[in-house]
């Protein structure tokens, strides 16, 4: 069945410093990949997506880009900020599990001032 | 705009007691999710409706878990009765028009005892 793999954290980085987090995946056919962030005491919300090969999510400075040769979706930004700790959760949908999502097992990270 | 309301934030009750979680989803969304998420096993789907109706209930762990959705402006997650083991944080999403893009609520933390 299709599943999620990211890498575990806690990712502890100072202000201004650069991030990746990494995400690799397993499915049926060709899926359609997602970040969401989960902040302290909240929900998850979905911070971007990628539809197809090559396609690049990008929203609040974050970006990733599907990577369908290496089956990948890795989340990077330039220059974080405090505000930017939180759990981060990739996910995939495909239309061979009726288009659920299925989440990896999220990543924290912690930005220091 | 309201986002999902879940109540009660959070739950503290005895083993074999009834717990009962709710649910009003953003207005005007056509799909409902139910999800547990815990250390051990991550966020797991646990039920779905769209338009009031159970689609997929295969991630219910047990049928001491149920769920309804009376209207389109509300639905309840039972367990009874409740276990230690089912002391996690439950978080109920919405979305308009599929399953992708989903908005969660901010989550109940229940502990059973």
């Amino acid at each position: 069945g299709d599943s999620v793999t990211q890498m575990e954290g806690p990712v502890t980085l100072s202000e201004e410093a650069f991030l990746t987090i990494n995400c690799t995946y397993t499915a049926t056919g060709y899926p359609s990949l997602f970040w969401y962030v989960q902040y302290p005491g909240e929900g998850l919300q979905l911070l971007l997506k990628a539809t197809k090969a090559d396609d690049k999510g990008s929203n609040k400075g974050f970006e990733a880009t599907y990577r369908k040769e290496t089956t990948s979706f890795h989340l990077e930004k330039g220059s974080v900020q405090v505000s930017d700790s939180a759990v981060y959760f990739c996910a995939l949908s495909s239309k061979a599990a009726g288009n659920k999502l299925t989440f990896g097992g999220g990543t924290r990270v912690l930005v220091k001032p | 705009d309201a986002g999902v309301i879940q109540s009660p934030r959070h739950e503290v009750t005895e083993m074999g007691q009834e717990v009962t979680l709710r649910c009003k989803p953003i207005s005007g969304h056509d799909y409902l999710f139910w999800y547990r998420q815990t250390m051990m096993r991550g966020l797991e789907l646990l039920i779905y409706f769209n338009n009031n109706v159970p689609i997929d209930d295969s991630g219910m762990p047990e049928d001491r878990f149920s769920a309804k959705m009376p209207n389109a402006s509300f639905s309840t997650l039972k367990i009874q009765p409740s276990e230690p083991r089912d002391s996690a944080v439950y978080f109920c999403a919405s979305s308009l028009g599929g399953l992708e893009t989903q908005y969660f609520g901010p989550g109940t933390r229940l502990l059973v005892l």
